[in-house]
Parts: structure tokens; sequence; C-alpha cells
């Protein structure tokens, strides 16, 4: 089992709609949590990271289940400029790498 | 700087020479990382440096990458005898190594061997 799985998508919703990625990670000492997105040939960048109690910035929302040792990310309102592959990121301790999830690959359509 | 810096922002090279990939990190961020990225691909771990720790090299492919981190700053990724399948963007990262702080990315090398 790989230790961070993501749904496989693509995921292709019109303008407006909401949508929600899934990831899953196999290691249950993982301290942090972050998602990243990443454009078409360019270098992921930090979207936000994900809080035991979860938080919200705009119209994202990240969710943690430390007992199902899960993770979620919810866009609202999706732009065309949310057109992306989103990556879940964990993380197991200090000294320890972050693992990437191979990506779930939004397109939001006109 | 403001952001990891990589250079050269592109490289093509002929089978079978060396290259030299460097990365200078943020600066006062410790820890630093090398990935790799083959189109369409999802990112591969090669090797993190922490502070003075002995860097994790678990994801080196061969023994013909290596990488060092010279006085804690710039970092080196070198290949030697570039094969055609080392063909990728090559991305560095460096974060403060905070629980709570996530990487941050530097644009990456596109390494193509002809």
């Amino acid at each position: 089992r790989k230790e961070v799985e993501q749904d496989p998508g693509p995921f292709n919703v019109p303008e407006g709609a909401t949508v929600a990625f899934n990831c899953t990670y196999s290691n249950s000492a993982s301290q942090s949590f972050f998602w990243y997105r990443q454009d078409c040939r360019k270098e992921p960048k930090l979207l936000m990271s994900v809080y035991s109690s979860g938080n919200e910035d705009g119209r994202f929302t990240a969710q943690l289940n430390r007992a199902s040792q899960y993770i979620s990310l919810l866009i609202r309102d999706s732009k065309l400029s949310d057109s992306a592959t989103y990556l879940c990121v964990v993380r197991g301790n200090y000294g320890q790498n972050f693992v990437f999830g191979p990506g779930t690959r939004l397109s939001v359509l006109p | 700087g403001a952001g990891v810096s990589q250079s050269p922002s592109n490289k093509v090279t002929e089978k079978g020479k060396d290259v030299e990939l460097r990365c200078d990190p943020i600066s006062g961020h410790t820890a630093l990382y090398w990935y790799r990225q083959s189109l369409g691909q999802g990112l591969e771990f090669l090797i993190y440096f922490q502070g003075n720790s002995a860097p994790d090299k678990s994801g080196l492919p061969s023994d013909r990458f290596s990488a060092e981190r010279t006085g804690g700053s710039v970092s080196t990724l070198t290949i030697q005898r570039t094969q055609q399948e080392d063909s990728a963007v090559y991305l560095c990262a460096s974060s403060l190594d905070s629980l709570t702080y996530g990487y941050t990315f530097g644009s990456g090398t596109r390494l193509t061997v002809v």
C-alpha cells in the first residue's frame, strides 16, 4: 500500500461547482498535513496546511480525520483558475521527509 | 533571497556527460530537498538535508546521483554519465523544518538528455 493515496481523477466540473478531494495516509504517526497545487509545467505551491480542527481559507476548506487517517479538500464555487493538480502531502515528524500523494487533476470547465 | 532559486532553468546534455544542478534555498531554511518529476508523473523524492545531520539519500536512484550541501545553504545535485531516463524536471525545495511549515519549491531545472 502506498504511504499517501488520492482520488485518481481527473475531475471535470463546471464553473461554480463544489468539488471534494480525498486523501488517505498509512503512517498513523504522521504529524503534519498539507495541500499543494501544481499547475501544468510549474512547481508545486503550498495551498494550505491542514489542522486537526479543520480550517478554511476563502473557498477552500480542509479537514483532517486522524482516526480514519483521511484528509479532504473542498473547493466551493470553483473557478476556471482552480484547474490544476492537487497534491496531498503528509509528514511524520521532525527530521522526516514529506511524502507526496500522486495528485488529483481538476479541470474546471466554462 | 525571497524564494528558492535553481539554476540552470534548462539543461540539454549529451548521454554520458556529467551535469550539476544548483539550488539556493530561502535564507534561514534548515531543510533542503531534491525531487524529480518526469512528464505527467508524480514527484519522486531523491535526497533530504536537515541541518548538520547526515542526509537522507534513500531516494537516489543509482550511484550516478550524488548531492551535497555546503555550509548548510547552497546544494548541488550531480548526475554522472547521464542517461536518457534521467530526463526530467529536478525540483528543489526548502523548509524551516517546523511541523506546521510546508515546503517552498524552486521553479526547477528541466534536464533533457539527448
